[in-house]
Order: C-alpha cells, then sequence, then structure tokens
C-alpha cells in the first residue's frame, strides 16, 4: 500500500478563496482523521469519520469548515472562505478498529500545508 | 485519555541509546501507552505501544513501569536520522479518538 496520499502538498492562496484538501485513505482502514498543526497550537483533531459517517467534529473551528467522506478511498477538507489564521499543515490520518495486529495505530499522510495570504 | 509530561527537549551523542522518558501518573487501567515521532516536514510516525509489559520491536523498546504511572522509550543506536519530536500518548484502545498530543519531546541527535 502506497500508505495515506494527501493533495495537495502545498497551495499558497490569497484570502477569501476555496481551499480544498484531498485525502486517499490506507485501503482497509475504517477510521479517517483530519488533522491541524500550527507552531502555537500544535496537533489538533479538527474531525474524524468512521466507516464514512462524521463521528466528531468539535474541534473543526467555525463553519468556514467542513470535510466530507464521500466513499471510502476519499475525503476533503474544505475552507471556505480562507483566512490568513488557516495557514498550517493538514495532516489526514487513517487506521483500523478491532483488535487485528495494527489496529487503532494511526498511519499519518505527508500534509498538505495551507499558505493563506 | 489521561495527560502525558514529556521533558520539551533532549540530546543524544550518535551511536548511543536515547532514552525518552514519559510520565502518565494518572493512567488508567485499561489505557495503553503509545509513542509516535514527527520528523521535520513529515507526519507522526507510529513507533510502539504497550499496556503493562515491555514492548520491543525493530525500531525501539517500551518500558513501562510496575505501577504504569510511566515509561521510557530506548532507542537502542541512535542515528542522526532519529532527530525528531517525539510525542508519548496514553488511550483506550478502540474509543476515544480525541488524542492529547502535547509538545512532545525534541530529541537532536548530534555526531
Amino acid at each position: 500500500d502506497a500508505g495515506v496520499i494527501q493533495s495537495p502538498r502545498h497551495e499558497v492562496t490569497e484570502m477569501g478563496q476555496e481551499v480544498t484538501l484531498r485525502c486517499k485513505p490506507i485501503s482497509g482502514h475504517d477510521y479517517l482523521f483530519w488533522y491541524r498543526q500550527t507552531m502555537m497550537r500544535g496537533l489538533e483533531l479538527l474531525i474524524y469519520f468512521n466507516n464514512n459517517v462524521p463521528i466528531d467534529d468539535s474541534g473543526m473551528p467555525e463553519d468556514r469548515f467542513s470535510a466530507k467522506m464521500p466513499n471510502a478511498s476519499f475525503s476533503t477538507l474544505k475552507i471556505q472562505p480562507s483566512e490568513p489564521r488557516d495557514s498550517a499543515v493538514y495532516f489526514c490520518a487513517s487506521s483500523l478498529s478491532g483488535l487485528r495486529p495494527g489496529a487503532n495505530v494511526l498511519t499519518f499522510g505527508a500534509g498538505s500545508r495551507l499558505t493563506v495570504l | 485519555d489521561a495527560k502525558t509530561t514529556q521533558p520539551p527537549s533532549m540530546d543524544c551523542a550518535e551511536g548511543r541509546a536515547a532514552n525518552l522518558p514519559c510520565n502518565h501518573s494518572t493512567i488508567s487501567g485499561n489505557e495503553y501507552v503509545y509513542w509516535y515521532r514527527q520528523i521535520h516536514s513529515q507526519g507522526p510516525q507510529y513507533i510502539i505501544h504497550g499496556l503493562k509489559n515491555n514492548e520491543t520491536n525493530e525500531m525501539a523498546s517500551l518500558i513501562i513501569t510496575e505501577d504504569r504511572k510511566s515509561s521510557t522509550l530506548i532507542l537502542p543506536h541512535a542515528t542522526l536520522r532519529d532527530t525528531a519530536v517525539y510525542y508519548c500518548i496514553v488511550r483506550v484502545d478502540g474509543s476515544n479518538y480525541q488524542l492529547i498530543w502535547g509538545a512532545g519531546t525534541k530529541l537532536i541527535i548530534k555526531p
């Protein structure tokens, strides 16, 4: 497996523009997580899905952020409109539930570095 | 999930064992100790986890004290590529995915 795939790796945009970040989890994993990392706040969980259903979105900062998981192999995180304070690295991670070897371990993607000017 | 305490930074000479401590004095009986690391500009990477017994894999060893209030991650022969931020997390497997990551320990391996 190629691991968790995120795109784009880098995005530079202007304030007010829409940003869409994409994630392909590891095949067979039933949990998907979106994290945001900044120097000031560290690694923060934004939202996570189980079997494509959003379970907890309490970490989503405000209504400008939305996330979807239309199927088991794809998820998006959208910011509309974007603001300079949204500048951060956004990570997607996936994991397998249950008691099998390797379950409950988060596998992270390489991240998407977002800069909002 | 319980909170953990780690030193903000540590140095280690290349080739020596790196011993990274973590305090988790409020850990519950069914909470596992997980270690991840984050190399600069990359996503966090899983290293090892355990419940109460010591664990070893190809990357590291995990030593958990008998009272489970603290643990030590051991990198037996540190290399320059082990320079990273190391995170200690405690959690109940299969529940509460709101992991508390903290600031971790910045480990610098020196030649």
